[in-house]
């Protein structure tokens, strides 16, 4: 199984930051990575496909880039509802699996 | 409007089984590629399983914690997908949440989930 490695594990971030989180695969997983945001209480939602297409209705600041085994998912000018835990996955063979997620919190 | 209900969670011993279902709306189900995917309390999201449609082979894949124990179905009449769960352990207890799969490989929408608990 491919396994997946983000970091950091979680981060602190003031309103307005510029946050980067990283994930890693354990082999080529060409493009296929994609990234979704997990608030308490609620069910994930995904925010990029394929490394760097935004979803319909995701807001601009959100952007992802990468290829191979490596991507990063950035977050341009932080906003409160920003605040949340992110997880990647990988979408190039099953099982798809996921990474163990990065946590901003409020600084 | 998408909407996927699970149902059949609950307090199970270790060594026990459980039938999970998730009953489909809103989309076409006869096409939809089905999945579960859990979230231990306090933890990341771990897929369980993916099965295709009868069209793409109703093929099955499960992550290794769960091969040999779990069996996906589907019931197309009756728009609805199953997740049979024996040989239950302490570290199977979670929230088991139901998911289109809209395109390989992505998932959403989801379901809100049912909790298993599998506790002596």
């Amino acid at each position: 199984d491919i396994q997946m490695t983000q970091s950091p594990s979680s981060l602190s971030a003031s309103v307005g930051d510029r946050v980067t989180i990283t994930c890693r695969a354990s082999q080529s997983i060409s493009r296929n990575l994609n990234w979704y945001q997990q608030t308490p209480g609620k069910v994930p939602r995904l925010l990029i496909y394929t490394a760097s297409s935004l979803k319909s209705g995701v807001p601009s600041r959100f952007s992802g880039s990468g290829s191979g085994t490596d991507f990063t998912l950035t977050i341009s000018g932080l906003q409160p509802e920003d605040f949340a835990t992110y997880y990647c996955q990988q979408s190039y063979t099953l099982p798809w699996t996921f990474g163990q997620g990065t946590k901003v919190e409020i600084k | 409007e998408v909407q996927l209900v699970e149902s059949g969670g609950g307090l199970v011993k270790p060594g026990g089984s459980l039938r999970l279902s998730c009953a489909a709306s809103g989309f076409p189900f006869i096409d939809a590629w089905m999945n579960w995917v859990r979230q231990a309390p306090g933890k990341g999201l771990e897929f369980i399983g993916h099965i295709k449609s009868k069209r793409a082979g109703e093929t099955t894949d499960y992550a290794a914690p769960v091969k040999g124990r779990f069996t996906i179905s589907r019931d197309d009449s009756k728009n609805t997908v199953y997740l049979q769960m024996n040989s239950l352990k302490s570290e199977d207890t979670a929230v088991y949440h139901c998911v289109w799969e809209s395109r390989p490989g992505e998932f959403g929408p989801w379901g809100q989930g049912t909790l298993v608990t599998v506790s002596s």
